[in-house]
């Protein structure tokens, strides 16, 4: 059974940094393309990163270019998100995901609140 | 970025009635290399993360009831449920897989009557 844990999630100030993780199990990790999709309080779902399986391949939404760094042990089946100077706006639920297609799986998400 | 456009805003249904969503893409989702529309469907249910449904624009996932179907090709999408059940209240996602900056719906709130 395919199955993503997020866990690092948290209160965090205005500028402050936290950090990101997704476990994978169930499925050969190094082969699969990983996500992270945010929802924030009351709103729709938005994507957040790319890595591709080798890791050799990165995309960031433009808001967090600069801030956030997605990253991926395939030995360690992990995925990492490290978010830097985090905003008000970071506030969210965020999900690790394995996408597209038939290969569609969600973890339960984590809870980020940027706060002062 | 593909922009995807999603309508109904939300719905609200009899049970045992069909319902019946569009999506709408930028441009076109079909990729003549292996003729699939990278577009899926998800369902959030409350309190839940999100759960496909659809995807190709027309494969249903392993477990869906048959009453989900999808259709469409190119930039214009529809998910049907034949007859809605209690169950399926929740917010529809479409989803496009085709850019590796996945893009979605702005959801449709299905309720029930």
């Amino acid at each position: 059974e395919v199955q993503l844990e997020e866990s690092g999630g948290g209160l965090v100030r205005p500028g402050g940094s936290v950090r990101l993780s997704c476990l994978a199990s169930g499925f050969r990790f190094r082969d699969y393309d990983m996500y992270w999709v945010r929802q924030a309080p009351g709103k729709g779902l938005e994507w957040v990163s790319f890595i591709h399986g080798t890791g050799r391949r990165i995309q960031y939404l433009d808001s967090v270019k600069g801030r956030f760094t997605v990253s991926r042990d395939n030995a360690g089946n992990l995925m990492s998100l490290q978010m830097n100077n985090v905003r008000v706006e970071d506030t969210a639920v965020y999900y690790c995901a394995r996408l597209p297609g038939s290969f569609g799986a969600w973890g339960q998400g984590t809870t980020v609140i940027v706060s002062a | 970025e593909i922009v995807m456009t999603q309508s109904p805003l939300s719905l609200s249904v009899t049970p045992g009635e069909p319902a019946s969503i569009s999506c709408r893409s930028s441009q076109s989702l079909f990729l003549q290399s292996n003729g699939y529309d990278y577009l899926d469907w998800y369902l959030q249910k409350p309190g839940q993360s999100p759960q496909l449904l659809i995807y190709w624009g027309s494969k249903r996932a392993s477990g869906v009831p048959d009453r989900f179907s999808g259709s469409g090709s190119g930039t214009d999408f529809t998910l049907k449920i034949s007859r809605v059940e209690a169950e399926d209240v929740g917010v529809y996602y479409c989803m496009q897989g085709l850019q590796d900056q996945v893009t979605f719906g702005g959801g449709t709130k299905v309720e029930i009557k």
